[in-house]
């Protein structure tokens, strides 16, 4: 089974539609990241999380919100997607003691906003 | 904002040749990362280099951090199918405030 799990996998949606993106890992790590990943930008950090309830944001925020609610899991919603939102999402874990703070990504979700 | 360019941004080459890619920065980092992606997958990581100047190898991989720690290379030996993929760049800051830059991403394709 895999350590970060992400669903769904695949999403379209309408422009306007409240969207939530669900991350979930039994790796035990207490930090939690949202990027995403656009062609030619690289990954861009939305938000992320040192522990339950703790919330930071990212290079660009602005659109989203998350939820950070138990250790294993951490959520991403748009409220109103619009279609500059259409990217792939990833999750990712780490624990700062393991092999500088090494990032482990879920599968991604690729979403689409007409 | 920290930016982490990547160069060449799409590289295709023939099975057995040698390339090198290039990650650079005019900020300082305090340790730097080259992950690999494939289609459909997150990225993994394959290394990370913490001293400038630092080399390290992975088989037929050496990543080299520079001596003033803003940029890096990667260098691949005799490429194989089994390289192809988009390569990742991502520099660490710790100067209070702990985040992962990561660069523009290299698209490399290995053609048998």
């Amino acid at each position: 089974d895999a350590d970060v799990t992400q669903t769904p996998r695949n999403r379209i949606t309408k422009t306007g539609k409240r969207i939530m993106l669900e991350c979930s890992q039994t790796k035990g790590h207490d930090r939690m990241y949202w990027y995403r990943q656009d062609p030619g930008l690289g990954l861009r950090l939305i938000y992320y999380s040192f522990d339950v309830k703790d919330i930071n944001k990212g290079e660009i925020s602005d659109g989203y919100s998350v939820s950070r609610q138990a250790q294993a899991k951490f959520s991403l919603s748009l409220e109103s997607a619009i279609p500059n939102q259409t990217a792939l999402y990833f999750c990712a874990t780490s624990n700062p003691q393991i092999h500088y703070n090494e990032q482990f990504f879920g599968p991604g979700t690729r979403l689409t906003v007409l | 904002t920290q930016l982490l360019e990547q160069s060449p941004q799409f590289l295709s080459i023939q099975e057995g040749e040698n390339l090198t890619v290039y990650c650079n920065s005019s900020s300082v980092f305090s340790s730097l990362q080259w992950y690999r992606q494939e289609p459909g997958e997150g990225p993994v990581l394959l290394v990370t280099v913490v001293t400038g100047g630092e080399v390290k190898k992975l088989k037929r991989l050496t990543f080299q951090f520079g001596d003033a720690r803003k940029d890096s290379s990667l260098h691949i030996t005799a490429a194989q199918p089994g390289d192809t993929g988009l390569y990742l760049c991502a520099g660490w800051t710790n100067f209070g405030n702990e985040k992962l830059t990561f660069g523009t991403g290299t698209r490399l394709t290995i053609i048998p």
